[in-house]
């Protein structure tokens, strides 16, 4: 089975402007997690998805905006970039919400680098 | 809110070596218990997990952690290392409320890990 998936790879923004990352999660997977993971840090949350409702939201600013779709792959959206967001944007997919299946498998991430 | 805290930034041992990283939680409800690991150049893997049940957790590679309520801990422990073990590890957890966990995963700073042939 194909694990999660991310797109791009890699991206070169500049300050102020827009980004969308995307990720596919596991096949039957329902959950999908944002985090992010600054050098030398562990990663941070951003936002958890199950069933296309927004379940929590870390403390990253409003700029911050994800969704999931019918499929439940996701996107999350970054506006008004600033040289701060330059980290690697992970994605992780769980089966559901209960303690036996909110294990998470995390893709490989995408890297973004903001000039 | 929840916090980890993992002891060590940087552990250098030898082949053969045993190994225990720490890992220490604060939160007063109960949780759910991770242990991840990042080789170099690979993304983020599960190592083990501890959710109910036997506080002694066998996850894959030899890896198995121990969790001690009164301590708030879930200690990493290897008996003997390889040099393939090189990688970074994260302690991470998630608070459960009732039968359902809050998907976040809270995790600590990660230890490094370094093993020599």
């Amino acid at each position: 089975d194909a694990g999660v998936t991310q797109s791009p790879t890699h991206l070169i923004k500049t300050r102020g402007q827009q980004v969308t990352l995307r990720c596919s999660p596991i096949s039957g997977h329902k959950s999908v997690s944002w985090y992010q993971q600054v050098l030398g840090q562990g990663p941070q949350f951003i936002f958890q998805y199950y069933e296309k409702e927004e379940r929590g939201r870390g403390n990253f600013p409003d700029r911050f905006s994800a969704r999931q779709f019918p499929n439940y792959s996701s996107e999350l959206n970054v506006n008004a970039l600033l040289l701060g967001d330059s980290a690697l944007y992970l994605c992780a997919s769980s089966l559901g919400l209960r303690p036996s299946t909110d294990t998470q498998y995390f893709g490989p991430g995408t890297r973004l680098t903001v000039l | 809110a929840q916090s980890v805290s993992q002891h060590n930034h940087h552990v250098i041992l030898s082949e053969a070596a045993s190994l225990e990283l720490g890992c220490n939680y604060s939160y007063g409800g109960t949780v759910n218990l991770f242990w991840y690991v990042q080789y170099p150049g690979q993304h983020l893997q599960l190592l083990l997990k501890y959710f109910s049940g036997d506080p002694l957790v066998k996850g894959i590679k030899g890896f198995e952690a121990e969790f001690i309520k009164s301590k708030f801990s879930f200690n990493l422990r290897k008996p003997s290392v390889q040099w393939s073990d090189t990688a970074e590890y994260f302690c991470a957890v998630t608070a459960r409320i009732g039968g359902t966990s809050y998907g976040k995963l809270t995790f600590g700073q990660g230890t490094i890990l370094t093993v020599h042939p």
